[in-house]
């Protein structure tokens, strides 16, 4: 089974630039996700989504980063303009669903980014 | 609020065992989880524990939680150099679409 894709793995940026990065789930996998990971730090969940639809976006800063799932497949995450502090590994997870019960989730190796 | 707390290093002798701890603060977790982060990769996951369990056993991995005291610990034995890494518990409960919130990780290092 092929695991959760990412890319690109590494990008720099300068600041004030823009960026995308691409995740193809897990196949079957109604769930994707975006997480945030500072150096040092915890993933921070971005965004959720579950098949097309956003489940929670509480902490995607909406004025400069914007998801997309439009097939309910694979996802975009763009950055637009970024900024010094939005340098981070960003980490693509999936899972099967939101029934009762344990959430898997298979993460990607991520994309690293480097804003100058 | 929801909070997960670790213990941010540990270092250890290889062949002995390692003692990750972590607490949380959410009583109404359901599940528990310890994930694997090795250099450059993404979080792989080890082991899980349902929260009407205490313990766990999978290979050299055993994982104990005190509901009580919300406390959880994950042991791991015969620890070698491979497992150096970080690793993150990570609590979900339900009523919050299953997200996950997760410690700031420890990072293991084993010593030869």
């Amino acid at each position: 089974e092929a695991g959760v894709a990412q890319s690109p793995r590494y990008k720099i940026i300068e600041k004030r630039q823009s960026v995308a990065f691409w995740c193809n789930p897990i196949s079957g996998h109604a769930t994707l996700y975006w997480y945030q990971q500072i150096l040092g730090q915890g993933p921070k969940l971005l965004i959720q989504f579950q098949n097309n639809g956003v489940v929670d976006d509480s902490q995607l800063p909406k004025d400069r980063f914007s998801a997309e799932r439009l097939k309910g497949v694979d996802s975009t995450l763009k950055i637009q303009p970024a900024k010094l502090e939005d340098s981070a590994v960003y980490l693509c997870a999936s899972s099967l669903g939101l029934s009762a019960g344990k959430v898997e989730q298979y993460f990607g190796p991520g994309t690293r980014l480097t804003v100058t | 609020g929801e909070d997960v707390e670790q213990s941010l290093f540990l270092s250890v002798r290889e062949g002995d065992s390692s003692v990750i701890n972590c607490t949380y603060t959410d009583s109404s977790s359901t599940y528990l989880y310890w994930y694997k982060q090795e250099p450059g990769a993404g979080l792989q996951l080890l082991t899980y524990i349902f929260s009407n369990m205490d313990m766990k056993q999978d290979q050299r991995l055993t994982v104990l939680l005190n509901k009580k005291d919300k406390h959880l610990s994950l042991r791991i034995a015969d620890t070698q150099t491979g497992d150096s890494a970080i690793y993150f518990c990570a609590e979900t409960y339900a009523g919050n679409n299953r997200k996950l919130i997760w410690g700031l990780g420890t990072s293991l290092a084993v010593n030869p």
